[in-house]
């Protein structure tokens, strides 16, 4: 099965500056990867999905890549704001094919203003 | 659009004791997930519900562990007996329905249970 690392528990960074987080996964090359918010007291929130064939998403401010020669997604938000401060997940099929997702531990991101 | 609704929001139980979650989906949502996501660790899955079918439960502790979702819609999750290490928040998703590859989870704020 998957196992995911994102390999920064914790990242501050000054308000206005791009914050990049990093995903990376073992064995098989996932057919997609998502990547998820969550505040303290909730339950994660879906922002991005980026498939096999596709180097780069954007929404916004947000931007992911995935490189499967490297086994790895990069999360980047630019111009960051402390409101951008959340703990962000990514998350891969548990098994090739179409299965459930399994999840990193998360990378909590601290904006400071 | 209602969203994934869970309660109670807070458990305080001794070890040893049972515990029932419970989690209605968003509506028309086939897909539906049960996760256990410990302090400082992300989302375990423990059992995914195709309608009211189980489509993987490989990482549930059967032993102690228990979940249904009899009509297709809502769900309960129960833990007979606890132990200490089932701290934890107890998340519910939902999603469309599984088929399309990729497609997006919507979870509820959870069940903080804690054991004593």
């Amino acid at each position: 099965s998957q196992k995911i690392e994102q390999n920064s528990e914790a990242l501050n960074i000054q308000e206005g500056k791009t914050a990049t987080l990093t995903c990376n996964y073992t064995n098989y090359s996932p057919a997609y990867l998502q990547w998820y918010r969550q505040d303290p007291g909730r339950g994660p929130v879906f922002l991005l999905l980026i498939r096999e064939n596709e180097k780069e998403k954007r929404k916004e401010r947000l931007k992911v890549t995935f490189d499967t020669t490297l086994k790895q997604s990069l999360f980047h938000i630019t111009a960051s704001q402390p409101a951008d401060s959340a703990t962000y997940l990514c998350a891969l099929p548990l098994h090739s094919g179409n299965t459930p997702l399994v999840f990193g531990k998360g990378t909590r991101l601290s904006v400071i203003a | 659009e209602a969203g994934v609704a869970q309660s109670p929001r807070y458990k305080i139980i001794e070890k040893r004791q049972s515990v029932a979650f419970w989690c209605n989906p968003i509506s028309g949502h086939a897909t539906l997930y049960w996760y256990q996501q410990i302090l400082g660790q992300g989302p375990k899955l423990l059992i995914q519900f195709q309608n009211n079918g189980v489509v993987d439960d490989s990482q549930l502790p059967k032993d102690r562990f228990s979940a249904e979702r009899l009509k297709g819609v809502d769900s309960t999750l129960k833990i007979q007996p606890a132990k200490l290490e089932d701290s934890a928040v107890y998340l519910c998703a939902s999603s469309l329905a599984q088929g399309l590859k990729g497609e997006k989870l919507f979870f509820g704020s959870g069940t903080q249970l804690s054991v004593l």
